[in-house]
């Protein structure tokens, strides 16, 4: 019952900016935004989290459509370690998150 | 700080066996959830400690149950383990749980039904 829709994979030049797309069109106004990355058999990574307003820190940035509807997140300088699965995590549950399938980055040489 | 540990790091066990596994969260995080995560069914939550109390639960059968401790460790248990039940098994702390605090992850424990 995710609900969130992104893409199953995406490419991405190494040095140029990934940008991660999330539509959660049912999102409502206390429900936050979070992303998260995985690598292979590793525990996801946490990435960023919002509200409402843009965010941005080490790792990326995250921007939120004024509506709320829909997300993406911004690595500006992708790199060969990005490639990774991205989970985008709409959370109003406390401590559950609900992971979808996410998208799988390669960043490429 | 450290990080989330789990413990142990691999397991291997024959159908019928049973199953702890251990998480220690992030020094002063007193919340920690419990994720599966297989190929068939990707990650999906178990259930969620807090004040050694269970908050949330996930739609896992009975035989899948946890408990937290007055330091905010956790354990999980999986009794009478099928062969399904073999995946990556990851726990996540936060300092309280609610929705604006972040859960941390554990590298996760693999284990293995025979």
């Amino acid at each position: 019952d995710a609900k969130t829709t992104q893409p199953p994979s995406m490419d991405c030049a190494e040095g140029r900016a990934a940008n991660l797309p999330c539509n959660h069109s049912t999102i409502s106004g206390n429900e936050y935004v979070y992303w998260y990355r995985q690598i292979h058999s590793q525990g996801p990574q946490y990435i960023i989290h919002g509200l409402k307003n843009n965010e941005t820190n080490e790792m990326a940035s995250l921007i939120i459509t004024e509506d709320r509807k829909s997300s993406t997140l911004i690595l500006p300088h992708a790199t060969l370690r990005d490639t990774a699965v991205y989970y985008c995590i709409v959370r109003n549950q406390g401590g559950k998150l609900i992971f979808g399938q996410g998208t799988e980055l390669s960043v490429k040489p | 700080k450290a990080g989330v540990t789990q413990t142990p790091r691999y397991l291997i066990k024959t159908r019928g066996q049973q199953v702890t596994l251990s998480c220690s969260p992030i020094s002063g995080h007193r919340s920690v959830s419990w994720y599966q995560q297989t190929p068939g069914q990707g990650l999906q939550f178990l259930f969620e400690y807090f004040s050694e109390t269970q908050r949330n639960k996930g739609n896992f059968p009975g035989r899948f149950s946890g408990r937290q401790f007055s330091n905010s460790r956790s354990e999980m248990n999986v009794s009478t383990l099928e062969l399904g039940d073999s995946a990556l098994y990851l726990c996540a702390s936060s300092w309280l749980h609610r929705e604006a605090d972040t859960q941390y992850f554990g590298p996760g424990t693999r284990l293995t039904v025979l």
